[in-house]
C-alpha cells in the first residue's frame, strides 16, 4: 500500500493564480481530510468528506473548493490564490472501521508559496 | 468550537532528561490521539486513548487519558535525540463529528546530545 500519496510536494503560485493539489488514498478509507499548518497555528482543518459525494467544510473554507467523486481521491482546488493561503497542504484519511479512534493517516504534505 | 491547549509549546532538553507533554481542554473527547511528526514530513500516529484514566506505553512513551477525558498527558522518560520532533495531540468529539479530529498547536521537542 502506498497510503495517502499528495502532489505536488512544492508549488509556488502567483496573487490570483488558481490550481489543484491531488490527494490520494488506497486504504479504502470513507473519511478523507484537508489540513493546513501555519507555524504556531497547528493543523487546521479545511474541508472533509465523509464518503464519495459528500463533502463539508471545516474550520478555514473559505478560497478552498473540494470534490469527492471516489473513495480514493479528494482533490483540493485554490480558486484564486492569496498570499495568505501560503501554508503546508496535509490530506488524510481514516476508516470508519474503528469507531472508537478514528486515527488519521496523513500525506507527505505540500509546501505552497503564494507571491 | 473545541479546543485543546498544548505546553509546553517549545522543550529544549539534554538527552537523558524525563519531560512530560500536557493537553487540556474544557471538552469531553470520545478519544484522544497523539502524533509526532519531523521536518518535511506528515503527522505520524502514536497512540490512541480511549477510555478515562487510561494509561498505555509506547516503549519510553507514557501516555495517559483523564478520568473526564478532558485531557491528556506524554511522558517521556530518558528522552533520545531520535525523540526530536514535534508532538501533536488531537480529540475527536462526541457524538457524530468522531471523525473530525481537533489538533492542538503542538510542543517542539529538541533533545540535545
Amino acid at each position: 500500500n502506498a497510503g495517502v500519496t499528495q502532489t505536488p510536494k512544492f508549488q509556488v503560485l502567483k496573487t490570483g493564480q488558481s490550481m489543484t493539489l491531488q490527494c490520494a488514498q488506497d486504504m479504502n478509507h470513507e473519511y478523507m481530510s484537508w489540513y493546513r499548518q501555519d507555524p504556531g497555528m497547528g493543523l487546521r482543518l479545511i474541508h472533509y468528506s465523509v464518503g464519495a459525494g459528500i463533502t463539508d467544510q471545516g474550520e478555514v473554507p473559505n478560497g478552498y473548493n473540494v470534490s469527492r467523486s471516489t473513495t480514493e481521491d479528494f482533490p483540493l482546488r485554490l480558486l484564486s490564490a492569496a498570499p495568505s493561503q501560503t501554508s503546508v497542504y496535509f490530506c488524510a484519511s481514516s476508516s470508519s472501521l474503528r469507531r472508537s479512534s478514528y486515527e488519521q493517516y496523513f500525506g507527505p504534505g505540500t509546501r505552497l508559496t503564494v507571491t | 468550537t473545541q479546543l485543546l491547549e498544548q505546553s509546553p509549546q517549545f522543550l529544549s532538553i539534554q538527552e537523558g532528561e524525563n519531560l512530560t507533554v500536557y493537553c487540556n481542554s474544557s471538552s469531553v473527547f470520545s478519544s484522544l490521539q497523539w502524533y509526532r511528526q519531523e521536518p518535511g514530513e506528515g503527522p505520524v500516529l502514536l497512540v490512541t486513548v480511549v477510555t478515562g484514566g487510561e494509561v498505555k506505553k509506547l516503549k519510553r512513551l507514557t501516555f495517559q487519558f483523564g478520568d473526564a477525558r478532558k485531557d491528556s498527558s506524554l511522558h517521556i522518560t530518558a528522552a533520545q535525540t531520535g525523540d526530536t520532533g514535534l508532538y501533536l495531540c488531537a480529540g475527536a468529539g462526541s457524538g457524530g463529528s468522531n471523525y473530525k479530529l481537533t489538533f492542538g498547536k503542538g510542543t517542539l521537542l529538541t533533545v540535545n546530545p
